[in-house]
């Protein structure tokens, strides 16, 4: 079983309607990161977790909210989905300090294709 | 504020032969690391390798090095002896301080012929 798991994997959904992407993790970070893929523009950042009383914003928060329900559980609310959130969405973790590094790698889910009609 | 430039939108490279994939950052944030990242067409995120800013020697992981020129704000990836299935999408990352909030580039294209 992947230490990372999102669901569900691939998403259809029409605009307005509320969609919800949900992550788990295995590993035991406390750390936990939502990013969105689009052609040619990388990952970008929507929120993130330090622990389970901390969420802070990140570079494309607006439309998305999150929820982290406990250490190992993480989720991406789209209220009212729109067309151009169509994207892959990816689920990361990490642990500062793994391997003396400066700053952590991101362990990342599957993704989660959505697409928004 | 952190970024991360590749300019290369798409790379070929025969089998067996070496590649270098650029990337270039910007912060003036002195603490911070360097990722680079592999995404085959099945979607997932293949973690490759890590450089520390304060890092002497230049990483290494197999056939994949990390060309670390702190000068001149690069950071590229080097891979040799190409296989087939080294072909995909790889990223450049970098996070600052303790944050572990990577900021990535927008990708590179790798396509290995026969």
């Amino acid at each position: 079983d992947a230490d990372v798991t999102q669901t569900p994997r691939n998403r259809i959904t029409k605009t307005g309607k509320r969609i919800m992407l949900e992550c788990s993790q295995t590993k035991g970070h406390d750390r936990m990161y939502w990013y969105r893929q689009d052609p040619g523009l990388g990952l970008r950042l929507i929120y993130y977790s330090f622990d389970v009383k901390d969420i802070n914003k990140g570079e494309i928060s607006d439309g998305y909210s999150v929820s982290r329900q406990a250490q190992a559980k993480f989720s991406l609310s789209l209220e009212s989905a729109i067309p151009n959130q169509t994207a892959l969405y990816f689920c990361a973790t990490s642990d500062l300090g793994d391997r003396g590094l400066v700053t952590g790698e991101l362990f990342f889910g599957e993704g989660s294709r959505l697409t928004v009609l | 504020a952190q970024k991360i430039t590749q300019t290369q939108p798409g790379m070929f490279v025969q089998e067996k032969e070496a590649v270098t994939l650029d990337c270039t950052y910007d912060t003036s944030d002195p603490s911070y690391g360097l990722f680079w990242y592999k995404q085959p067409s099945s979607g997932e995120m293949i973690f490759l390798i890590y450089q520390g800013s304060y890092d002497q020697q230049n990483a290494t992981e197999g056939r994949y090095s990390l060309n670390f020129q702190k000068a001149r704000k690069s950071a590229n990836l080097v891979i040799s002896a190409s296989q087939l299935g080294d072909s995909a999408m790889y990223f450049c990352a970098m996070g600052t301080g303790t944050a572990s909030k990577l900021t990535f580039g927008t990708g590179t294209r790798l396509q290995v012929t026969l």
